[in-house]
């Protein structure tokens, strides 16, 4: 099953502009990791938040968490050609659980 | 470090066969991941390893499905009388170099992608 979903499912923007992801989940969590993956390659982490941060920031990324509502979301700033890819969010499941569960995803297009 | 390597990269196999995909995790990572991932999907956590030990699997493991990772090193995913639902890409994570600690990151291969005919 999946612990995340991301919004929205598909995404257009021109180079230059700001791409924002959403993510919502389901259960209690330690921490949600957004991943990158291109086209027919496999997933690459950009960062990780804990539960007892709100906004976590790594070169053009940015992220936020707001715990009661659990959600999350992703923000690159500044997109370039290159960012075109799909964006997942992830969370182990549970307590004890080894299960990192990833959303459906978001498929990012940056047109040049 | 080298990333984690898994091979074949594609498999096109007939119905009914049995195939074999071999995952080598980054050297010194304890736990091992098998994921499937269909298009337009996000991957579906199969099962885990810390070493040896396979320590959790999905019910998406049916018993067409085997897993091993012998000496704790790197590790099979066998599919036995595959079918056109088994097409998909597998993907190998690793994680936790022994003595460091966990930070939950995952590492990923680049898959294995299997269509099933």
């Amino acid at each position: 099953s999946q612990q995340g979903e991301e919004d929205p499912q598909a995404l257009s923007i021109q180079e230059g502009e700001n791409a924002t992801m959403n993510c919502s989940y389901k259960t209690s969590i330690n921490n949600l990791q957004w991943y990158r993956q291109n086209s027919g390659r496999g997933l690459v982490h950009l960062i990780l938040i804990r539960s007892n941060e709100r906004e976590k920031h790594s070169g053009r990324l940015r992220v936020t968490l707001d715990t009661s509502k659990k959600s999350s979301s992703l923000l690159i700033t500044a997109s370039r050609a290159a960012d075109t890819a799909s964006y997942f969010c992830a969370s182990y499941s549970g307590a004890g659980s080894y299960q990192l569960t990833f959303g459906k995803g978001t498929k990012l297009s940056v047109i040049p | 470090d080298t990333g984690v390597s898994q091979d074949p990269r594609h498999k096109i196999t007939k119905r009914g066969q049995n195939v074999t995909f071999r995952c080598d995790p980054i050297s010194e990572h304890n736990r091992l991941y098998w994921y499937r991932q269909t298009l337009g999907q996000g991957p579906e956590f199969l099962t885990y390893f810390q070493n040896e030990a396979q320590l959790e699997k999905s019910r998406l493991l049916s018993d067409r499905f085997s897993a091993e990772r012998p000496k704790g090193s790197f590790s099979t995913l066998e599919i036995q009388r595959t079918e056109q639902g088994d097409s998909a890409m597998y993907l190998c994570a690793s994680s936790v170099k022994v003595g460091q600690a966990n930070t939950g990151e995952l590492f990923f291969g680049e898959g294995s992608r299997l269509t099933v005919l």
